[in-house]
């Protein structure tokens, strides 16, 4: 079985700082990660995945993320925050031997952009 | 494509009654999926189609819950007998199977059980 933690409920930050979301899973197989975002009243966008290759993804918004296999984390980062970006972020995996594709997520980060 | 769609976006019922809620997916996606958010936590899978053939069922999803996708295109999700502990988002999501493409997820059914 997989779990995830994401370790902030909340991270309140200032516009144009920057902003890391932390996430570690736990897992006895190799995984695939996902970062996806939920706006207020809406369903759930994908931000960006790793699923094989480089550590260090790129995703829509500016954000990216680094998977560490020796710490099982994928944070997620962004240089300068914007207003808009305020929502819940949710890290999610998968089991790379799991034919269903079934994502495992963790209980999410709302990101407050304050002005 | 106005990707995947669910219906209704809201629904208030009486604890004991029957509902049942709806989920359009991708056209061209063979994959559907179930999953269940309640307030302040992220989604939990319930259950998945490919095609018309309901291949997984998690353990969330008791007796009272059934799914269907009988064309192998929209599915339906009722719950029976609702119970308040049934209040949550009902997210629909569709893919076209490998991994690589990820999901589309639905703006969900909000189920509020009073």
């Amino acid at each position: 079985a997989q779990s995830v933690t994401q370790l902030d409920s909340q991270v309140p930050v200032f516009e144009e700082a920057p902003v890391e979301l932390r996430c570690n899973y736990s897992s006895s197989v190799s995984v695939y990660l996902f970062w996806y975002v939920q706006y207020p009243n809406q369903g759930l966008q994908l931000l960006l995945k790793y699923l094989s290759g480089s550590t260090l993804v790129k995703g829509i918004n500016g954000f990216e993320a680094e998977f560490n296999k020796s710490q099982t984390s994928f944070h997620l980062r962004k240089p300068s925050v914007h207003i808009s970006d305020t929502a819940e972020y949710f890290c999610a995996v998968c089991p790379n031997n799991n034919a269903g594709n079934m994502l495992t997520f963790g209980g999410g980060t709302r990101l407050m952009v304050k002005p | 494509d106005t990707g995947v769609s669910q219906d209704p976006r809201h629904k208030i019922t009486k604890r004991g009654q029957n509902v049942t809620f709806r989920c359009d997916p991708i056209s061209e996606h063979n994959r559907l999926y179930w999953y269940r958010q309640t307030l302040g936590q992220g989604p939990e899978f319930l259950t998945y189609f490919q095609n018309e053939a309901q291949l997984e069922k998690s353990r969330l999803l008791s007796d009272r819950f059934s799914a269907e996708r009988p064309k192998g295109s929209f599915s339906t999700l009722e719950i029976q007998r609702t119970e308040q502990g049934d209040s949550a988002m009902y997210l629909c999501a569709s893919s076209l199977g490998e991994i690589d493409y990820g999901y589309t997820f639905g703006s969900g059914t909000r189920l509020t059980v009073v």
